[in-house]
């Protein structure tokens, strides 16, 4: 049992570069989102998506795009990076509903330069 | 503005000594969880609150979710060194999930 998946786990973009951050869970939860983990913020909501073909925007939705085309995978792409996106992207996923757990990935950290 | 307020940002401390971390909002959450994470990993969960007033202990570490369900608190009693890392809170909101901006705990021996 994976859990969430993400993929990279380190990249370097160039100011203008696109790239898509990969997310795969195997757990068949509905719930999946994008968090931005800045010093001193917190984890902040990018995107999120509650079912196959159903996406919505978070907190700080804007320079990224998500699709949810199937229910494993969630991908984050950057369409021009620009270096206020350095930072850390965490996945997770959960089954929708009062006090159930998410599970997060491991992270990816991203610089833009 | 941060929709889940956490104070202190920043917390120095003995080891043995007591504290309480806060998790304030104007909203109201049907749920509120706490997660403690280490550098270079994600967040861990530690409790889930769900009902207003509610009290969950976790050894040395009491979690009390606010009677109108817009707040909570995480005490540590006689913190140790292992204790240290990055504490969140999390609000579940209209179907979203929302950290504070977290607070960072050092337990020195």
């Amino acid at each position: 049992n994976a859990g969430v998946t993400q993929t990279p786990k380190f990249q370097v973009l160039k100011t203008g570069q696109s790239m898509t951050l990969q997310c795969a869970q195997d757990m068949n939860h509905e719930y999946m989102s994008w968090y931005r983990q800045d010093p001193g913020m917190g984890l902040r909501l990018i995107h999120y998506s509650v079912g196959a073909g159903i996406t919505d925007q978070g907190e700080v939705p804007n320079g990224y795009n998500v699709s949810r085309s199937t229910t494993e995978d969630f991908p984050l792409r950057l369409l021009s990076a620009a270096p206020s996106q350095t930072s850390v992207y965490f996945c997770a996923s959960m089954v929708r509903g009062p006090g159930n757990t998410i599970y997060f990935g491991e992270g990816s950290w991203l610089t833009v330069v | 503005t941060q929709l889940l307020e956490q104070s202190p940002q920043f917390l120095s401390i003995q080891e043995g000594e007591n504290l309480t971390v806060y998790c304030n909002s104007s909203s109201v959450f049907s749920s509120l969880q706490w997660y403690r994470q280490e550098p270079g990993e994600g967040p861990v969960l530690l409790v889930t609150v769900v009902t207003g007033g509610e009290v969950k202990k976790l050894k040395r570490l009491t979690f009390q979710f606010g009677d109108a369900r817009k707040d909570s608190s995480l005490h540590i009693t006689a913190a140790q060194p292992g204790d240290t890392g990055l504490y969140l809170c999390a609000g579940a909101l209209g179907g979203k999930l929302i950290f504070g901006q977290g607070t960072e705990l050092s337990v020195k021996p």
